[in-house]
């Protein structure tokens, strides 16, 4: 079936380092993939998506890039800061054979120090 | 627009009791689905639905019973409650299953002792 498997956490940073969290899927067909954030205590909420090869998706400097020749959809960012400490799900989504089931990874957590 | 609210925000049950959470969304959309997140095993959808009264099993059904009278709400319900139940549950929303995101309920907190 679907899945989609994300660097385990939690991943430390000092404010103003690089970010890379890594996400692969595997998917018969063409999904979609989406960067969800989750602060604490609260719901998950869009970050960015991409709905076909070679889209990027961007948001607030966080940026993730549609491969399908290495199934991947790494979420990136030049300079993390300290608000952007949460935890980031990629999650795909595709419509197959009638079923309509999203697949989330199991989350990553971010900790960005001062 | 309130988006996607859940009704209660905590509650505490003892095992074999019953209780149904509620999710009401405001956007019109299509589908809704019930996702439960338990620590170390991300989301995990448990019943979803792509229509008004339509509903469709996820991937951990078992324990749990959905209804979607109106295409607005979406209930869960746990007709005898379990330990294994202890989690927090998440409603979303989406307008479209395949290019468009979902929008996700604060969350409900439930402790089964």
């Amino acid at each position: 079936g679907d899945s989609v498997t994300q660097m385990e956490g939690p991943v430390t940073l000092s404010e103003e380092a690089f970010l890379t969290i890594n996400c692969t899927y595997t998917a018969t067909g063409y999904p979609s993939l989406f960067w969800y954030v989750q602060y604490p205590g609260e719901g998950l909420q869009l970050l960015l998506k991409a709905t076909k090869a070679d889209d990027k998706g961007s948001n607030k400097g966080f940026e993730a890039t549609y491969r399908k020749e290495t199934t991947s959809f790494h979420l990136e960012k030049g300079s993390v800061q300290v608000s952007d400490s949460a935890v980031y799900f990629c999650a795909l989504t595709l419509a197959s054979g009638g079923s309509y089931i999203p697949t989330f990874g199991r989350g990553t957590s971010l900790i960005v120090h001062p | 627009n309130a988006g996607v609210t859940q009704t209660p925000k905590f509650r505490v049950l003892k095992t074999g009791q019953s209780m149904t959470l509620l999710c009401a969304q405001d956007m019109n959309h299509e589908y809704m689905y019930w996702y439960r997140q338990d620590p170390g095993m991300g989301l995990r959808l448990i019943h979803y639905s792509v229509g008004e009264g339509t509903t469709a099993k996820g991937e951990v059904p078992d324990g749990y019973n959905v209804s979607r009278l109106k295409k607005q709400n979406f209930l869960l319900g746990l007709e005898s409650a379990a330990p294994s139940q202890t989690s927090v549950y998440f409603c979303a929303s989406s307008l479209r299953v395949l290019f468009d995101e979902q929008f996700f309920g604060p969350g409900t907190r439930l402790t089964v002792l």
